[in-house]
């Protein structure tokens, strides 16, 4: 069964360095999400992306943060100074047309 | 924050069926019904969604009332794998942005 795949499974990063999260949506997806978890609390939406841009984000997704699809397989995350609050768990999901959304495992990150 | 209300918690004996009731009182006409759940430390995983007919799959069915005010998840043989927080969640288009509220924590005794 297809399903989503994201790289590394932890990450561990020292404050104002940037990381980059990894994720393979399945293969036939049009539609990308990254969502992320803070110890305890709620899954929290960041960004959506479709036909190769930003459909909506949160208020979480400042300027710190970007998205990409590099080519046709990945979708990338990128935080670009880090700080001590992006410590967390980031899931990235995909689906198709008017279907359910599809996570993948989680990346944990911590910022030290 | 999420339009849907939903019980805190719940317990369930090994292979009955778990019934999971949540409220949508502010449900549009055309939002259609979600059903996601999170099983400890792993990604949110899509169960079941419908918009008036009640729906079957492998892995639950849902029903929804004829006024579409309430849902109910039905995990028809619970297992110990089913232990996690359920969410029911409103929306308009499956694309959109997901809003997780409490959820319901279902716990499956053996």
């Amino acid at each position: 069964e297809p399903e989503v795949t994201q790289t590394p499974s932890h990450q561990v990063t020292q404050m104002g360095q940037e990381v980059i999260l990894r994720c393979v949506p399945i293969s036939n997806h049009l539609y990308f999400y990254w969502y992320r978890q803070i110890l305890g609390q709620k899954v929290e939406f960041l960004v959506s992306f479709y036909n190769n841009e930003i459909s909506e984000k949160s208020e979480i997704f400042d300027d710190q943060f970007s998205v990409e699809r590099p080519d046709g397989s990945n979708f990338t995350l990128k935080i670009r100074s880090t700080k001590l609050e992006d410590s967390a768990m980031y899931f990235c999901a995909s689906s198709g047309y008017g279907l359910g959304q599809f996570f993948g495992p989680g990346t944990r990150l911590t910022v030290l | 924050d999420a339009k849907t209300t939903q019980p805190t918690s719940m317990d369930c004996a090994e292979g009955r069926a778990a019934n999971l009731p949540c409220n949508h009182s502010t449900i549009s006409g055309n939002e259609y019904v979600y059903w996601y759940r999170q099983i400890h430390s792993q990604g949110p995983q899509y169960i079941i969604h419908g918009l008036k007919n009640n729906e079957t799959n492998e892995m639950a069915s849902l029903i929804i009332t004829e006024d579409r005010k309430s849902s109910t998840l039905i995990l028809p043989h619970a297992t110990l794998r089913d232990t996690a927080v359920y969410y029911c969640i409103d929306l308009v288009f499956g694309n959109e942005k997901l809003t997780f509220g409490t959820g319901t924590r279902l716990t499956i005794i053996p």
